[in-house]
């Protein structure tokens, strides 16, 4: 089907555990994004992609790691999580000039023992 | 950080305009001006986006100041599915990345019947 998709929905982790959120778009969106939401901080920009192998650190970064070795696909990766990286996790697309802004997927929600 | 300021939260009677405001005092004369909505749980929506001129869409219309200095979303028959967060934000763009959007924590619409 068509869209953009994230996996898992929702995922426990313990402290310390490496973790890869998945996310995957069927148009062939250059742009790709991934986000955090927190209660009282609204939605921060973890990290974001302009096309395949192309990243760039957002506002909030740190313990994050991302790849893009394909342009359908944008993977986050909590090296060793902690428990203020729990939160909801959303991925985001668009197209080469974002005119009509992003497409999030249904969000991840990790939460981290 | 965002570039713009909303009011924390807001009442609307169902079937009555609901008129969200937005400042953005240090609007650069290329940056637009895109609304977006979050229903609980979900990911953030598109709803409308506009860079000097007013803007209407099936969803909602877009007031833009003459001095771009500020911003209104009007949802014309506001319903109890509208009962959400919005979003005002002003785009940055980045030749090398593409269009960032940088979330605040917007301004919750509550309808009330």
């Amino acid at each position: 089907d068509a869209g953009i998709t994230q996996s898992p929905r929702y995922k426990i982790t313990e402290t310390g555990r490496q973790v890869t959120l998945m996310c995957h778009q069927t148009w062939s969106h250059s742009y790709m994004f991934w986000y955090r939401q927190d209660l009282g901080h609204g939605l921060r920009l973890i990290y974001y992609s302009a096309a395949a192998d192309i990243t760039d650190k957002g506002e909030v970064p740190d313990g994050y790691v991302v790849s893009r070795s394909k342009t359908e696909n944008f993977p986050l990766t909590l090296e060793s999580a902690t428990r203020s990286q729990t939160s909801v996790y959303f991925c985001a697309s668009s197209g080469t000039s974002g005119g009509y802004g992003y497409t999030f997927g249904s969000g991840t929600r990790l939460t981290v023992v | 950080d965002a570039k713009t300021t909303q009011p924390t939260s807001m009442d609307c009677a169902e079937g009555r305009a609901a008129n969200l405001p937005c400042n953005h005092s240090t609007i650069s004369g290329n940056e637009y001006v895109y609304w977006y909505r979050q229903i609980h749980s979900q990911g953030p929506q598109y709803i409308i986006h506009g860079l000097k001129n007013n803007e209407t869409n099936e969803m909602a219309s877009l007031i833009i100041t003459e001095d771009r200095k500020s911003s209104t979303l009007i949802l014309p028959h506001a319903t109890l599915r509208d009962t959400a967060v919005y979003y005002c934000i002003v785009r940055v763009a980045n030749q090398n990345t593409g269009n960032q959007f940088y979330f605040g924590t917007g301004t919750s619409l509550t309808v009330i019947p």
